[in-house]
């Protein structure tokens, strides 16, 4: 049974600190999604990547977010410096054709920065 | 306005009732459509896509207009389990590489015995 793994489930820190959350996307899988969701905004779009390249990132604030992917097998979300509006639950998720279809979710990382 | 509302709901209805839901979209170029479902401190999972034509699957219909810009999901004889938060999907086709992939703010379900 194929999943998209996420690691870790949950995370506390404390402002100021780098948080890092990784992604596991389904094999076979070539496009790769991070989300976040707060009571407040819902589900949004952080960035996406296809065969591994970033494709959009328009919904990352920039200064403080970063997405890459260093292989075809993990995802890396990065905060640094991480501030208490960061507090949210973190969804990474993978798609096999482009994005355009079914797209399957993680667990998520659900993160408390104080 | 957002590129997708749906209405948040609660929608909070007896056991073996029938429920819809509407999402609209601002976009005319959007291209895919999707219910997803989520429960509570879960993450969202596909309940089915949106065709031009319409699709039922079991107990649940969806339906597009593209004329007035939205999409249906219907449920009937609803059961507890059904109990959750319903996500609209929207996909714009930005160029031949990309998509702009937009998730509703959720509609929330509440089944009652």
């Amino acid at each position: 049974d194929a999943r998209v793994t996420q690691t870790p489930r949950h995370k506390v820190t404390e402002m100021g600190q780098e948080v890092t959350m990784r992604c596991q996307p389904i094999l076979g899988h070539n496009t790769v999604f991070w989300y976040r969701q707060t009571m407040m905004q819902g589900l949004e779009l952080l960035a996406y990547f296809r065969n591994r390249a970033p494709l959009d990132d328009s919904g990352m604030p920039k200064d403080r977010f970063s997405a890459e992917m260093p292989d075809a097998t993990l995802a890396t979300l990065k905060i640094q410096p991480s501030e208490p509006r960061d507090s949210a639950v973190y969804f990474c998720a993978s798609g096999p054709d482009g994005g355009y279809n079914e797209q399957f979710f993680g667990p998520g990382t659900r993160l408390t920065v104080l | 306005r957002k590129e997708v509302e749906q209405d948040p709901g609660p929608f909070n209805v007896p056991e073996g009732a029938t429920v819809a839901f509407n999402c609209t979209y601002s976009n005319s170029a959007s291209q895919s459509f999707f219910w997803y479902r989520q429960d509570c401190r879960k993450e969202p999972k596909l309940l089915m896509s949106v065709y031009s034509s319409g699709n039922e699957d079991g107990r649940f219909t969806a339906q597009l207009n593209r004329a007035s810009q939205y999409i249906s999901l219907l449920i009937r004889d609803s059961k507890l389990s059904d109990s959750a938060t319903y996500l609209c999907v929207v996909n714009q086709l930005l160029y031949s590489s990309a998509s702009k992939i937009i998730f509703g703010s959720g509609t929330r379900l509440s089944i009652r015995p």
